[in-house]
């Protein structure tokens, strides 16, 4: 089953708009981790947010904010006053338990900022 | 914050001959790296934990004769592609993180590696 599920392949935004990007997460774990990370056409991994399970209050890092719904086991991400800058791959994982485990991704989520 | 680097990123070679890409973490001890590849227009796929000073943990289905790692030390891991076929073309990516324990601490990515064997 899919640990980490990406249901848009593809958004566009205008600029200067908001957006949310939809994840879905699998686990039965009481300790994980989310993360969001952004890879631009040059292929890098671009770190931008992290939520622990335990945390009580939504991520938010600029114009990043995770909004964590535990129960539902949703964490999107969304990107306030988009830039043309901000298009690019966007890349939801999870990390499950308290050891050095690797990231879990989804597919993906591709985001066009149309000017 | 913390650098992980990775060479070459970009390498092109003949079927049958063998790739080796470089993974080192830059201003930390990373007990463990961990190996991606990425196909085009798809998502990043765990290859390999490398693990410093024993032996790598495969995923399902890689082959472990073809892709060879080696974490010989704290701060460097390689990968090496051995008689590399145009089924091998991807990109590579190596990951570390700075925490050994909790559920905090982000991964680091190198820039990646694109192979083309031709």
């Amino acid at each position: 089953a899919q640990k980490i599920t990406q249901t848009q392949p593809g958004m566009f935004v205008q600029e200067k708009e908001a957006v949310t990007l939809d994840c879905t997460y699998d686990t039965s774990d009481p300790s994980y981790g989310l993360f969001w990370y952004k890879q631009p056409s040059s292929g890098e991994m671009i770190f931008l947010i992290y939520q622990g399970s335990y945390d009580q209050q939504n991520a938010t890092e600029g114009r990043y904010s995770l909004n964590f719904q535990k129960a539902r086991k949703s964490a999107n991400l969304v990107i306030s006053a988009s830039q043309l800058g901000d298009s690019a791959m966007y890349f939801c994982a999870m990390r499950e338990g308290r050891g050095n485990t690797p990231l879990v991704f989804g597919k993906g989520t591709r985001l066009s900022v149309i000017a | 914050g913390a650098v992980v680097s990775q060479h070459p990123s970009r390498v092109i070679c003949k079927s049958g001959t063998s790739v080796k890409i470089e993974c080192r973490s830059l201003d930390f001890q990373a007990t463990t790296m961990f190996w991606y590849r990425q196909f085009p227009k798809q998502s990043l796929m765990l290859m390999a934990t490398s693990n410093e000073g024993s032996k790598a943990t495969y995923e399902q289905g890689v082959e472990k004769d073809k892709f060879l790692i080696n974490h010989a030390s704290l701060t460097l891991s390689t990968l090496t592609v051995t008689s590399a076929h145009p089924e091998d073309s991807s990109f590579y990516i190596c990951s570390a993180r700075v925490f050994a324990g909790g559920i905090g601490g982000e991964l680091f990515f190198g820039e990646g590696s694109r192979l083309t064997v031709l």
